[in-house]
Formats: C-alpha cells, structure tokens, sequence
C-alpha cells in the first residue's frame, strides 16, 4: 500500500511567485493535514481538512490556503511568495478519529530566492 | 496553547550506549503523543504512538512511555546503532486534529 505522496519534492521559486503543493494521502485516510518546518525547528500546523472541509487552520497568513478533492487528495498554494516562505512543507493523512496516529509524506522543500 | 519542549537539543552518545530522550508538554489535555524520527532533509517516520490512557508502548529497542499528569514522555532507546543517528521530534495531538511538535533532539551515535 502507496505512503503518503508529495509533489514535487523540491522547487525553486522567486519572490511574488504563487506555489502549488500537491499531496495524496493513504488509501482509506481521509483526513489530510499540511505543516510548515522551517529548517532547526518543528513543523508548524497550517491546514486541516476533513470531507473536503476545512476543519483547523493554524497561524498562517491569507496568502497561504489549501483545498481537498472527492479523492481525499489535497493542495496547499501559497500566494506572493516570500523569502521566508522557504520551507519543508509535509502533508500527513490520517483517519478522522483522534485515537489515530499522523502518518507524513517526504515532504516538498520549497525555496524561495 | 500547547507547548512542547524537548531537551536535550543535541545528544552524542558511543555506540551501544542505552540513552532517554525527553518530551514535556504544558496541556495534559491530548489524545495522544507520537514519537518521529527525521534524517536530515526528509520526511517524518513514526517511531511510536502513545494513547492518552496508555502508560509506554515498545517497538523493537524503543520504549515509550507517557505521564500525561506531569506532561512528561521519555524515548527510551537500548543499545544505540550509528543507524539511530537523527532527528527525534514528540508531538502531541489535541482536539481539532492538531499535533504541536517539539523541536526535535538531535541523535548521534558514534560508531
């Protein structure tokens, strides 16, 4: 059975650009989760979707934003990119119920010059 | 709003040695606590997952354990494998889905 899957895996992007993050998560999960890890910290939460709702959003600016497909499969786009938007960006999917465990994606790592 | 420290920030152990990596957490409202391993420039891998009920869980030389009281969990790891050296993020699931991590210890093992 497929992990979760990222794409792509790394990219460079300039300031002012706009950003699409691309995540499928495992077979049956239908809970997607996105998190931002700037390098020498932990991941940071931005989004939670739920039955392509969106059900907890973290500290994160208007720029950033996420959808979730019929499929379960989910994007994270960020707007007017910024140079300290550069990041690890993770998705992790789970089952909806919280006695469930997280399980993550390798991950997009996004640089913005 | 949940906090999550993890201390040490860095650990250098021999190889074999038996070492205790520790979590503190400041809301004992969670539902569980998961244990990740991060190699550098990578994904997350889940190590172990604590519910909040449970007292320790093992797998293989990893154990465990959690006092959701105090707000403390420990991963214990036995006869440690330069293999082991990496990153060891806890992070605490509270309601609305969210999982607060610490910000890692970081693991090596000198063979």
């Amino acid at each position: 059975d497929a992990g979760v899957t990222q794409s792509p895996t790394h990219l460079i992007k300039t300031r002012g650009q706009h950003v699409t993050l691309r995540c499928s998560p495992i077979s049956g999960h239908k809970s997607v989760s996105w998190y931002q890890q700037v390098l020498g910290q932990g991941p940071q939460f931005i989004f939670q979707y739920y039955e392509k709702e969106e059900r907890g959003r973290g500290n994160f600016p208007d720029r950033f934003s996420a959808r979730q497909f019929p499929n379960y499969s989910s994007e994270l786009n960020v707007n007017a990119l910024l140079l300290g938007d550069s990041a690890l960006y993770l998705c992790a999917s789970s089952f909806r119920a919280p006695n469930y465990g997280y399980t993550f994606g390798s991950g997009t790592r996004l640089t913005v010059v | 709003k949940q906090e999550v420290t993890q201390i040490p920030a860095a650990l250098s152990v021999p190889e074999g040695e038996n070492l205790v990596l520790n979590c503190s957490f400041t809301d004992s409202a969670i539902y569980n606590l998961q244990w990740f391993r991060q190699d550098p420039g990578k994904g997350l891998t889940s190590l172990l997952l604590i519910q909040s009920s449970q007292r320790e869980q093992t797998s293989g030389r990893l154990n465990a354990s959690l006092d959701k009281s105090s707000g403390r969990s420990t991963l214990y790891i036995a006869a440690s494998q330069p293999g082991d050296s990496a990153t060891y993020l806890c992070a605490v699931r509270v309601a609305g889905n969210q999982f607060y991590f610490g910000t890692g210890t970081s693991l090596t093992v000198i063979p």
